[in-house]
């Protein structure tokens, strides 16, 4: 089956860190770009950053609101992308989703649309 | 960054009518619209790409429609399973931008 499934989400206090996992399972996983989007509680939809695929070099890019204390990574090997959340404050409570972007094994690095996603993993900042 | 503003906020309406919503971007996104289905305690669901083109296994009920700022997503004759929270994203300018979502519910 094709899916993915975040995990790691918990209760942190402000100002700690707190990594979390999305792995893949059923695609080949080194073909897709990965975004991560969160969604506060009652809110909308925010997109939070994403890493590109190997063949484009792997490297990520993120939001404004998220630059400098987000990294995005991901393990080809192990089917997995993280999402490593630094300097936490309580505006980053959310629940994190992570997504496949449309683009797979095609001559793009990123079509910013996003077909799969995860159940989502819940990250509460609160002392 | 490009805003997508989705009206109206609520819509209630019975099985089987249509649902009409919109999705309006602060700047041209040109057909670079996506819309997404969301059920309570669900991922969000990929429907509609490039404003009109369905995803893979996306009903015929849904359709999407326009261009340049305004967009609107129709949905056919209810179904029971169609009451959900839809939110429009566009990927025409970065970085991606998501509306606020339109509830439909069951009137």
């Amino acid at each position: 089956e094709v899916q993915l499934e975040e995990s790691g989400g918990t209760l942190v206090q402000p100002g700690r860190s707190l990594r979390l996992s999305c792995t893949a399972s059923g695609f080949t996983f080194g073909d897709y770009a990965m975004s991560w989007v969160r969604q506060a509680p009652g809110k909308g939809l925010e997109w939070v950053g994403f890493i590109r695929s190997q063949r484009f070099g792997g490297t990520p890019e993120y939001a404004a609101s998220v630059k400098d204390r987000f990294t995005i990574s991901r393990d080809d090997s192990k089917n997995i992308a993280y999402l490593q959340m630094n300097s936490l404050k309580s505006e980053d409570t959310a629940v994190y989703y992570c997504c496949r972007d449309t683009s797979g094994p095609g001559d793009r690095d990123v079509d910013w649309y996003f077909d799969l996603w995860g159940r989502g993993t819940l990250v509460t900042v609160s002392s | 960054e490009v805003v997508l503003t989705q009206s109206p906020a609520t819509l209630s309406l019975s099985p089987g009518e249509t649902a009409t919503l919109s999705c309006r971007a602060s700047q041209s996104v040109s057909t670079h619209l996506a819309w997404y289905q969301q059920k309570p305690g669900q991922a969000p669901r990929f429907l509609i790409y490039d404003a009109s083109n369905r995803a893979t296994g996306i009903p015929a009920r849904f359709s999407g429609s326009g261009s340049r700022t305004d967009f609107t997503l129709t949905i056919s004759s209810l179904e029971p399973e169609d009451f959900a929270v839809y939110y429009c994203q566009q990927r025409s300018d970065w970085p991606p931008t998501f509306g606020g979502g339109t509830k439909v519910e069951i009137k």
